[in-house]
């Protein structure tokens, strides 16, 4: 079967660096969504990873190592605002998109 | 850009009743539309994909007689859950593409929370 396994909940402290982890096993991989979810709202696009490496975006980071099926999101510089649930995502060999069920992110103060 | 819209935002409807939820792509044509269910501290979880102009692929254990997809135009999908029951409150999320399969980035609307009493 498909699965894709994130820790359900985090907690780091404000200003400091957090990174969320995502292991999956897909039939077949076509790339790899990271987005952020807020508590009542739809997830927002982060990032998206097809090759292996590190993409940075602002305080983002994310990275992908396709051999062991597994990425990370990278938060840098934590603000009280990041606190959100956020959800990796796979795309498989069919191109459906597989979702994790999400790292819930609090940030204290 | 890339703007997707949803409507309504909540509803609260007696049990038997239906509801229509509608999503819209607003600054794109959308080839591919996705409604997803979402339960309390829950990942979400796809119901269906839907294709303009034809019918919609329902995921396993999702009833297709029960939550009824319309895809009518490239910019508006409608999600119908018939004979609404409490069990069917959720908050249910749509989004949309403009490639014809998940692999292209989906723009999420922002949801409809809807409560069945």
């Amino acid at each position: 079967g498909q699965n894709i396994d994130q820790p359900t909940e985090m907690t780091a402290t404000e200003g400091a660096i957090v990174q969320i982890n995502c292991t999956y096993q897909t039939s077949g991989f076509n790339g790899l969504f990271w987005y952020q979810q807020h508590a009542g709202e739809a997830p927002t696009f982060l990032s998206y990873n097809v090759l292996d490496g590190l993409e940075e975006k602002g305080r983002f980071s994310s990275f992908l190592s396709r051999s062991k099926g597994y990425s990370y999101l990278l938060l840098k510089e934590l603000q009280m605002k990041d606190s959100a649930s956020y959800l990796c995502a796979v795309v498989d060999s069919n191109y459906q998109l597989i979702w994790g069920a999400g790292t819930k992110l609090i940030i204290k103060p | 850009g890339a703007v997707v819209s949803q409507h309504p935002s909540w509803v609260i409807c007696k049990s038997g009743t239906s509801v229509k939820i509608e999503c819209r792509s607003l600054d794109f044509q959308a080839t591919t539309m996705f409604w997803y269910r979402q339960f309390p501290k829950q990942s979400l979880m796809l119901m269906a994909t839907s294709n303009e102009g034809s019918k919609a692929t329902y995921e396993q254990g999702v009833e297709k007689d029960k939550f009824l997809i319309n895809h009518a135009s490239l910019t508006l999908s409608t999600l119908t859950v018939t004979s609404a029951h409490p069990e069917d409150s959720s908050f249910y999320i749509c989004s949309a593409s403009p490639g014809t399969s998940g692999f292209n980035e989906q723009f999420f609307g922002p949801g409809t929370r809807l409560t069945v009493l």
